[in-house]
């Protein structure tokens, strides 16, 4: 499986926009990008996904570089609510059972 | 609450004792995963349900680790004669198709 590199730790200050980026220079065509972020003493939770196009949702926003090798998360106004450790991981759901491969993701420190 | 429950949040035992953990999916969802995470890591695959067939089992699976679905409905993991280094949480998800994974809580599990 293609793998994903992640900054180990950012911070970010309260109401301000986050931008948090992922490469992933192996990516094939069949991969999709996939966020998942997990909160402290909880399970991981779906954040976005996409193929190609860049995506919105209540959650937050996925850019896409155009030749797929890198992505960012989007957290539009962070929140202290926000600060979790943040997975960016490739699915192939072509032929694979669709388990996922967490790295060591990004740890977001939200400041007030 | 119609998330993913897992029973119980936390077990501390000792080794060489056996311990089984349950979990709940989602009623209609047909995919069920169970992961492994240890402090500081992201969570690790550990074996993939479709209905009761398990599918997949991870290389981390030993001889010791067993998992059941009966009737495809909840699921269980039981560990045998455990040991130190299977103390983690283990964390279970569920799923339709290639969509989001939803997941429980986890189990705490440590190893005296």
């Amino acid at each position: 499986d293609a793998k994903t590199t992640q900054p180990n730790s950012m911070e970010s200050n309260e109401e301000e926009p986050v931008h948090l980026p992922c490469n992933h220079s192996t990516i094939s065509g069949t991969d999709y990008i996939h966020w998942y972020r997990q909160l402290p003493s909880q399970g991981p939770e779906y954040v976005i996904h996409g193929l190609t196009s860049n995506v919105n949702n209540r959650m937050a926003s996925l850019a896409i570089a155009e030749d797929r090798k890198s992505s960012t998360l989007i957290l539009h106004r962070a929140t202290l609510r926000d600060a979790a450790v943040y997975y960016c991981i490739l699915r192939d759901v072509a032929g694979s059972q669709g388990n996922l491969i967490f790295g060591k993701g990004t740890k977001l420190s939200v400041k007030p | 609450d119609t998330g993913v429950s897992q029973d119980p949040r936390h077990k501390i035992t000792k080794r060489g004792q056996n311990v089984t953990f349950r979990c709940d999916p989602i009623s209609e969802h047909n995919r069920l995963y169970w992961y492994r995470q240890t402090l500081g890591q992201g969570p690790e695959f550990l074996t993939y349900f479709q209905n009761e067939a398990q599918l997949e089992k991870s290389r981390l699976l030993s001889d010791r680790f067993s998992a059941e679905r009966p009737k495809g409905s909840f699921s269980t993991l039981e560990i045998q004669r455990t040991e130190q280094g299977d103390s983690a949480m283990y964390l279970c998800a569920s799923a339709t198709a290639y969509n989001e994974q939803f997941f429980g809580p986890g189990t705490r599990l440590t190893v005296l």
